[in-house]
């Protein structure tokens, strides 16, 4: 395992529609984030899983969105009836929960651009 | 919330010298941790730097280094001997050690190196 990896790498659709967007943590990370990130921002903190427990949202995480970590491991990040403000980047991040270590690896991102 | 503040949108530096990007923030908490991320073009954020706030000594990795100064709540990174490859969007970020889940991060500086 060599990173966290994001699947798709972009993602166009059509304003109303429904995507999803998969995430998979580097092996043994039990903490998994997802932030957002617009064109000329830094990434904005949308929820945290530690394990399958989703412990954390962000008031960004609008009734729209919905994300899961049904065992545990990889996570997606579901939006529905997209809209144009939801063009993003959106990043994925491990973490362990052991040895002290306090950063996040970030995976490469999903772009999403909303026509 | 916490907030990160980097000043400098854009920095540029020739090739071999030494840059110093900015980075403030604000916070009533005594225990944090402060880093820099680097996010080259197209390609995923990598950890350059951490530091913790208990930590008098300020953190060095090779090129690296930061000037932390906690009363003044100041993390700036210093990038010795620039190199080619240093070109990418610089990142400050804030963890919380309490509470911390989420990275707070800064609206980014972009390093342009000059041959």
């Amino acid at each position: 395992d060599t990173g966290v990896s994001q699947d798709p790498r972009h993602k166009i659709t059509k304003r109303g529609q429904n995507v999803t967007f998969r995430c998979d943590p580097i092996s043994e990370h039990n903490r998994l984030y997802w932030y957002r990130q617009t064109l000329g921002q830094g990434p904005e903190f949308l929820t945290y899983f530690q394990n399958e427990a989703q412990l954390e949202k962000s008031r960004l995480l609008s009734d729209r969105f919905s994300a899961e970590r049904p065992k545990g491991s990889f996570s997606t990040l579901e939006i529905q009836r997209t809209e144009q403000g939801d063009s993003a980047m959106y990043l994925c991040a491990s973490s362990p929960n052991w040895g002290g270590s306090h950063e996040q690896y970030f995976g490469p991102g999903t772009r999403l651009t909303v026509t | 919330a916490q907030t990160v503040t980097q000043s400098q949108p854009e920095m540029s530096v020739q090739e071999a010298e030494t840059v110093t990007l900015s980075c403030t923030y604000d916070t009533s908490e005594s225990d944090y941790y402060l880093f820099w991320y680097k996010q080259p073009p197209s390609r995923q954020m990598i950890l350059v730097i951490r530091q913790e706030a208990y930590k008098q000594q300020n953190a060095t990795e090779n090129r690296f280094s930061v000037n932390f100064q906690k009363a003044a709540k100041s993390f700036s990174l210093k990038i010795s001997d620039s190199q080619l490859g240093d070109a990418a969007m610089y990142f400050c970020a804030y963890r919380s050690g309490d509470t911390g889940n989420q990275f707070y991060f800064g609206t980014g500086t972009s390093l342009t190196v000059i041959p």
